[in-house]
């Protein structure tokens, strides 16, 4: 029962252009929407989140886009870098707030010089 | 280093034996919470503590999995007898408080079990 999935398990983009990663969730009692960074043999660190009350969120380079109806939310880089690179996780939560996590199955990205 | 803590980095076990993994949370923060992350899986949620309270369990195995928070000292995640199946990466993560939406988790950096 895979409840917030991360349909693309590796994504190449080229540096200087948008890096798209997109999460698809089935819950709809979900009403917080997250994203972390994880490099190899580190913890995952928060990049960007999102309440369900929204539809965009942008902190710099990161904007987060949420379609309720839909149950889709993406996560757009722009212009990537190379240190963009990593294994990027939707996570979402529900009424206990943003620290009980479904996490999907992660997109690896890699930006090419 | 103020974040969150966790040690051993790397465990290694043989099937049966006892695995304890530690975790000290960032200063200030009395919530600790347990992931696992299976390989090419994303975290799933284990387990969460207060101070001297389990709050929430209901992502952990039934059986010879365990956890506490202590008034003093680190959070440990127990798993007796361990099996293969038992080799995963496991995360602690903090929180100054819970249910709150703009406190997203800290996370430390894993222990890595492996059992042989």
């Amino acid at each position: 029962d895979q409840q917030v999935k991360q349909n693309s398990p590796s994504l190449s983009v080229q540096e200087g252009r948008i890096s798209i990663l997109n999460c698809d969730y089935t819950n709809s009692m979900f009403d917080y929407f997250l994203w972390y960074k994880k490099y190899p043999a580190e913890g995952p660190t928060f990049l960007i989140s999102i309440s369900s009350i929204k539809d965009k969120n942008e902190d710099g380079r990161f904007t987060v886009f949420l379609n309720k109806s839909a149950k889709h939310l993406s996560l757009h880089i722009v212009p990537s870098q190379p240190g963009d690179s990593a294994v990027y996780f939707c996570a979402a939560s529900g009424l206990q707030g943003a620290q009980k996590l479904v996490f999907g199955q992660g997109t690896r990205l890699t930006i090419n010089p | 280093n103020a974040g969150v803590m966790q040690n051993p980095r790397h465990l290694v076990r043989r099937r049966g034996q006892e695995a304890r993994l530690r975790c000290s949370p960032m200063k200030g923060h009395s919530h600790v919470y347990w992931y696992r992350q299976l390989p090419e899986e994303g975290l799933k949620f284990m387990v969460y503590l207060q101070k001297e309270n389990i709050i929430d369990e209901s992502g952990m195995p039934k059986e010879r999995f365990s956890a506490e928070f202590p008034k003093e000292g680190p959070s440990i995640l127990r798993i007796q007898q361990v099996v293969r199946g038992d080799s995963a990466a496991y995360f602690c993560a903090s929180s100054p408080f819970p249910g709150v939406s703009n406190s997203p988790l800290h996370f430390g950096n894993g222990t890595r079990l492996t059992v042989t």
